[in-house]
């Protein structure tokens, strides 16, 4: 099961929006509404951040949305804050045999 | 409020196993699985393998099966994770996190760093 596909860097100014891709395929993004993104700050453990393509756990703020088209995921950030610069990481579910598959990582910097 | 707590860091030559645990508390073990996932140093997460509490049913990744092992107890709401036959590219901190419906990770550990050197 290969990783799924996220650009390496992101960047906007506070206040801005910034979109994260995650694309994979039919056998994973494109066939199970079941992305899910997680931030990661340096040395921490990961947050889940959007689960089931486009919900939010309670205490993530409602500048985070998640959104699915065809074989890519995507993640957007609105109102960008200093505190959001970290990894950004998507996983889909894969089916009953592997189950779950990470993307590649994106780092976002607020400039 | 849910807490996941790991056992410390190891130090292994090539060749042989290690056993991390992941001690939960702030919810009933049994009613949600467990997941592991590695980080290399500098490198992406990469999903392992989920176990369920209630009835020990496992999945492993493809690039661990064989070499890993997965089990919990239950009475000490505990899960464990081996993996054996080590190899240099094994490095990395091991995550345990709670997997409600095998589909996301809601609560995470704080990782357990196993590093492996001649």
């Amino acid at each position: 099961q290969s990783a799924l596909t996220q650009p390496r860097s992101v960047s906007g100014s506070p206040g801005q929006s910034v979109t994260i891709s995650c694309t994979g395929t039919s056998n994973d993004v494109g066939g199970y509404n079941y992305v899910s993104w997680y931030q990661q700050h340096p040395g921490k453990a990961p947050k889940l951040m959007i689960f089931d393509v486009s919900k939010r756990p309670s205490g993530v703020p409602d500048r985070f949305s998640g959104s699915k088209s065809g074989n890519t995921a995507s993640l957007t950030i609105s109102g960008l804050q200093a505190e959001d610069e970290a990894d950004y990481y998507c996983c889909s579910y894969t089916g009953t045999y592997t189950y779950s598959v990470f993307g590649t990582g994106t780092k976002v910097t607020v400039l | 409020q849910v807490q996941l707590v790991q056992s410390g860091a190891e130090v292994k030559k090539p060749g042989a196993s290690v056993k991390v645990s992941c001690k939960a508390s702030g919810y009933t073990f049994s009613s949600y699985g467990i997941s592991w996932v590695r980080q290399a140093p500098g490198q992406g997460l990469e999903w392992m393998g989920w176990i369920s509490p209630y009835n020990g049913n496992t999945n492993y990744g493809q690039n661990f099966q064989g070499r890993v092992t997965m089990t919990t107890d239950t009475s000490t709401s505990t899960a464990h994770m081996e993996l054996r036959s080590l190899r240099s590219d094994d490095t990395a901190v091991y995550y345990c996190a709670r997997d409600p419906t095998r589909d996301y990770f809601d609560s995470w550990g704080q990782g357990t760093l196993v590093t492996v050197s001649s």
